[in-house]
């Protein structure tokens, strides 16, 4: 059974801080990479995607992808209140349109 | 708007009754994913269409949940004779043909007196 596992949380950090949430998932046939955040009653919104090892910087989001450690990270930068939310780690085993298998997400608090 | 729209927002249903949830996806988006979130758990996988066929109903979880796509655009989740179990918040997602992230609706929060 595929799974993906991830620290439920709560994560807290302080404003201005970088924030570090990860994410293992099960299947070695898994090939795309998502970051998703889901603010309280709403839903998921796409953060970052990554297909290949290493990092994938988009302004103060970085993904890291560690394929043989079956391992990913998302860093966000100058953590601020807005970010606090649930992110969500969702992974595919194949390139094209698979269901996504979702974790149960970290929930974040960024401390003003 | 550009995005994917789901209808209703909010449904309340007492036990055994049928419901219809709808979903709008992105124009020209050839591939549409339903999911189950119930709360404090990550989305869960019910189905999956490329344009108006259904490849995937694997994540269906009873006979009594139906769901159809007709004209490759519009798609209704249909659930039967509900139960409490099936209280969620029913999520729709499309994407472009191969290799696209899925964006997904604000959902439709189903509760089932």
């Amino acid at each position: 059974q595929k799974e993906v596992e991830q620290n439920s949380g709560p994560l807290s950090v302080p404003e201005g801080a970088i924030a570090s949430l990860n994410c293992t998932y099960s299947d070695r046939g898994s090939q795309s990479f998502f970051w998703y955040r889901q603010y309280s009653g709403k839903s998921p919104e796409l953060i970052m995607f990554i297909y290949s090892n290493g990092d994938k910087e988009d302004g103060r989001f970085t993904a890291q992808l560690n394929k043989a450690s079956q391992y990913v990270s998302l860093l966000i930068r100058d953590s601020q209140p807005s970010d606090s939310a649930t992110y969500l780690c969702a992974v595919n085993t194949n390139s094209g349109n698979t269901p996504l298998v979702f974790g149960k997400g970290t929930r974040l608090s960024v401390i003003a | 708007g550009a995005g994917v729209s789901q209808s209703p927002r909010y449904k309340v249903a007492k036990r055994g009754q049928d419901v219809a949830l709808r979903c709008d996806p992105i124009s020209g988006h050839v591939s549409l994913f339903w999911y189950q979130q119930a709360l404090g758990q990550g989305p869960e996988f019910l189905t999956y269409f490329q344009n108006e066929a259904q490849l995937d109903k694997s994540g269906l979880p009873s006979d009594r949940f139906f769901a159809e796509r007709p004209e490759g655009s519009v798609s209704t989740l249909k659930i039967q004779r509900t139960q409490q179990e099936d209280s969620a918040v029913y999520l729709c997602a499309s994407s472009p043909n191969s290799n696209q992230p899925q964006h997904f609706g604000d959902g439709t929060r189903l509760s089932i007196l």
